[in-house]
């Protein structure tokens, strides 16, 4: 059974660094064609691709936020680590973390739940 | 950048069929997936590579990809598919979402 779960501040002021964690279960990120990905939805608005991280340390990145954004991954505990730089208030959304395989072609089959940041200060 | 574009909103009655497009230049070169929001929950994956289905996805959820164009095709639409729609694709090795469709059955 394959599990994820963000976890991070709920509040962030402007200018800070956010730093969410996301914590899986069920699958192992040195399995080929294993990834896992960000994205996030501000309040009422679309979901909006953040960045991705493959089993083999390939990394993408969102082009209009790259220059914010450090996707790393630990094996050892299951983690994957995404750093978002210089928050705005338009940065407050929901922040997914989600699985895929290159089996899919296109896709994240399993989510997590989410979690809210709030950017304020 | 690449774009996909979504009506904001489509109404259905129920056991009719509903059809949500989404467009991009060349869309019918790359495949695309299309995943179910309700309110409060995270997105779940409906269909990928433009026609699939994943396990525990009902039968009347499809897909279709011709042209510019994929379309996901929801028959005999029930109360429970009320929901935001999202496809999704590659591009340039980003993934790109589209804007959603708000699918109301009344």
């Amino acid at each position: 059974q394959i599990t994820l779960k963000e976890s991070g501040p709920t509040l962030v002021k402007p200018t800070q660094t956010l730093t969410l964690t996301c914590t899986f279960s069920g699958f192992s990120l040195t399995t080929t064609g294993v990834g896992v990905g960000w994205i996030r939805q501000p309040p009422g608005k679309a979901l909006e691709w953040l960045a991705l991280i493959y089993w083999d340390d390939d990394k993408r990145y969102s082009p209009s936020l790259k220059s914010r954004l450090t996707i790393t991954k630990d094996t050892s505990k299951n983690q994957v680590v995404l750093t978002m730089t210089d928050m705005d208030p338009v940065d407050t959304a929901t922040y997914y973390c989600a699985h895929r395989t290159s089996a899919l072609v296109v896709g994240f089959d399993y989510w997590g739940q989410g979690t809210l940041v709030t950017v304020s200060s | 950048s690449y774009e996909l574009t979504q009506p904001p909103s489509v109404s259905v009655s129920p056991g009719q069929t509903a059809s949500i497009t989404c467009s991009g230049d060349k869309l019918g070169d790359k495949y695309v997936c299309w995943y179910q929001q309700k309110p409060g929950q995270s997105p779940v994956l409906v269909i990928y590579q433009d026609t699939k289905r994943p396990s525990g996805i009902p039968e009347r959820f499809s897909g279709s990809n011709s042209g510019n164009t994929v379309t996901l095709t929801i028959s005999g639409t029930q109360a429970m598919d009320e929901a935001d729609y999202y496809c999704q694709a590659w591009d340039s090795n980003s993934v790109v979402f589209g804007g959603g469709t708000k699918l109301t059955v009344l």
